[in-house]
């Protein structure tokens, strides 16, 4: 069964850090891409990051120097370190798996995170 | 960037009704090499993540119901849900996957008549 789980979420103060990790089972994580989506509360998505399986990283730009995606394929799993929070970084993060067309066909459950003074 | 805007913000729709939604992306998401376009449609039903229905505009996703199809090309597409369904109830995005940052519209809320 295809499954990505995520964690690391939490209440954060503004400037504050977390890492969130999200791993994956039930297919070839080494070969997959790999991206993180947001969701503010009661908000629409936002694509956040893409972690290409060659090393390449892509970011939105209001995250770029403080978000920083990585992965281990040797423990399936994907992260993204969150540094210089801001409030309006808080939202539902979600990873997901790439479909082959740069779609999502597998996401995660979500892990919260909460920028508040 | 890619500004995807969708129409209507939301819609009710009787129960075996057809039900439209629209998307518009401000510049072509068409790749010339391969001629596809790179447009993708997910459903989110609350409290759960989102689901890909359909990718590059038409191609159904495996499992997905053949009541839901995709269509258009260049900048213009329509996700058409073919005679509504009461489990169908969510909020529908289209996201373009054909340049970074891969920008959603902002949802359409499906709702019954």
């Amino acid at each position: 069964q295809v499954q990505l789980v995520e964690s690391g979420g939490g209440v954060v103060q503004p400037g504050g850090s977390l890492r969130l990790s999200c791993v994956a089972s039930g297919f070839t994580f080494s070969s997959s891409a790999l991206y993180w989506v947001r969701q503010a509360p009661g908000k629409g998505l936002e694509w956040v990051a893409l972690i290409h399986f060659d090393g390449n990283k892509y970011y939105l730009d209001s995250v770029k120097g403080r978000f920083t995606g990585s992965r281990d394929n040797s423990k399936n799993t994907l992260y993204l370190q969150l540094n210089s929070l801001r409030t309006e970084d808080t939202a539902l993060y979600y990873c997901a798996k790439d479909a082959g067309a740069f779609a999502m066909d597998v996401w995660g459950q979500g892990t919260p995170v909460t920028v508040s003074s | 960037d890619i500004v995807m805007t969708q129409s209507p913000d939301s819609l009710a729709v009787s129960l075996g009704e057809r039900a439209t939604i629209n998307c518009r992306s401000s510049q072509t998401i068409l790749y010339d090499s391969n001629n596809m376009d790179y447009l993708a449609w997910y459903q989110q039903k609350p409290g759960q993540p989102p689901r890909l229905l359909i990718y590059w505009a038409s191609t159904r996703e495996s499992g997905v119901p053949d009541r839901f199809s995709g269509s258009g090309s260049g900048t213009d597409f329509t996700l058409t849900i073919s005679t509504l369904q009461a489990e169908d109830v969510a909020v529908y995005y289209c996201q373009q996957h054909y340049t970074t940052p891969y920008t959603f519209g902002r949802g359409t809320k499906l709702e019954i008549k």
